[in-house]
C-alpha cells in the first residue's frame, strides 16, 4: 500500500530556534499533503494543506509565519516551526493520498513528538 | 462544520469479546469514511475505507457499516485480543479534506 514517512519521530528544541520536520511519500507522487496537530487526548486538527509547487493552504487561526510548510516535490513536504515557544510543542502528523489507488484512502505518517523546552 | 462524534471515549473488555465503536457525524454530504487505529505516540493507521456508495466494508475480524441518512458508522472488531488494544479514530472525508472524531480507547484485558 501508499507509504508515509516522516521525520522526526521525537525532537526537543530550545525556545526561539526553528525546527523542520519532513513528510515522504515513499512509493508514490502526491501533489497534496496534509500536515496536522493533535493534542493529548484530543482529535486531530488540519492545520494546513500542502501543495507542490504553490503555496500553502492554510486553516482559520493557523499562523502561516510560524508553520512554514514547503512542498518543493512531488514526493516531498516539510513544515518548519519558527521561533519555537513551549506551547507549540504538540504531536504534528502529515498525511497523503495516492491518487493512483483513491481506494486505499489517506495515508498517514508516524508523526512527530516536538518538545519545547 | 462538520462534527464528528465518537462515543464511547474509552471502552475495556475481557479478551474475545466482540467490540462495537461508534462514530456520528453531522453532515450526511460525505464522499468516504475511514477508521484508523493508533497506538500510543505513534501515527494513524489505517483499517478501513467505506466509500459513499458502500454501505460496509469487511477485513479480517474488522467490519464497518455506514448508513449517511442517519450520519452514523459503527466498527465492529470480532473476538477481541490483547493486541487490539488502541485508540480508534473515524475520519468523514469531505471532497479533500478529514474531520476526526475524539477516538474511542479500547483496552482489551488477557
Amino acid at each position: 500500500g501508499a507509504v508515509v514517512s516522516q521525520h522526526p519521530s521525537r525532537v526537543i528544541c530550545k525556545s526561539g530556534t526553528s525546527v523542520k520536520i519532513e513528510c515522504r511519500s515513499l512509493d508514490f507522487q502526491a501533489t497534496t499533503m496534509f500536515w496536522y496537530r493533535q493534542f493529548p487526548k484530543k482529535s486531530l486538527m488540519l492545520m494546513a494543506t500542502s501543495n507542490e509547487g504553490s503555496k500553502a493552504t492554510y486553516e482559520q487561526g493557523v499562523e502561516k509565519d510560524k508553520f512554514l510548510i514547503n512542498h518543493a516535490s512531488l514526493t516531498l513536504s516539510t513544515l518548519t516551526v519558527t521561533s519555537a515557544h513551549p506551547e507549540d510543542s504538540s504531536f504534528y502528523i502529515c498525511s497523503a493520498r495516492d491518487q493512483g489507488r483513491t481506494n486505499y484512502g489517506y495515508t498517514f505518517g508516524s508523526g512527530t513528538r516536538l518538545t519545547v523546552v | 462544520k462538520q462534527e464528528v462524534t465518537q462515543i464511547p471515549a474509552a471502552l475495556s473488555v475481557p479478551e474475545g469479546e466482540n467490540l462495537v465503536l461508534n462514530c456520528s457525524f453531522t453532515d450526511s454530504a460525505i464522499y468516504n469514511l475511514q477508521w484508523f487505529r493508533q497506538d500510543p505516540g505513534k501515527g494513524l493507521t489505517s483499517l478501513l475505507l467505506i466509500q459513499s456508495s458502500q454501505r460496509e466494508q469487511t477485513s479480517g475480524r474488522l467490519n464497518a457499516s455506514l448508513d449517511k441518512s442517519s450520519g452514523r458508522s459503527t466498527l465492529y472488531i470480532a473476538a477481541s485480543q490483547p493486541g487490539d488494544s488502541a485508540t480508534y479514530l473515524c475520519a468523514v472525508i469531505d471532497d479533500y479534506k478529514l474531520s476526526f472524531g475524539a477516538g474511542t480507547t479500547v483496552t482489551v484485558r488477557a
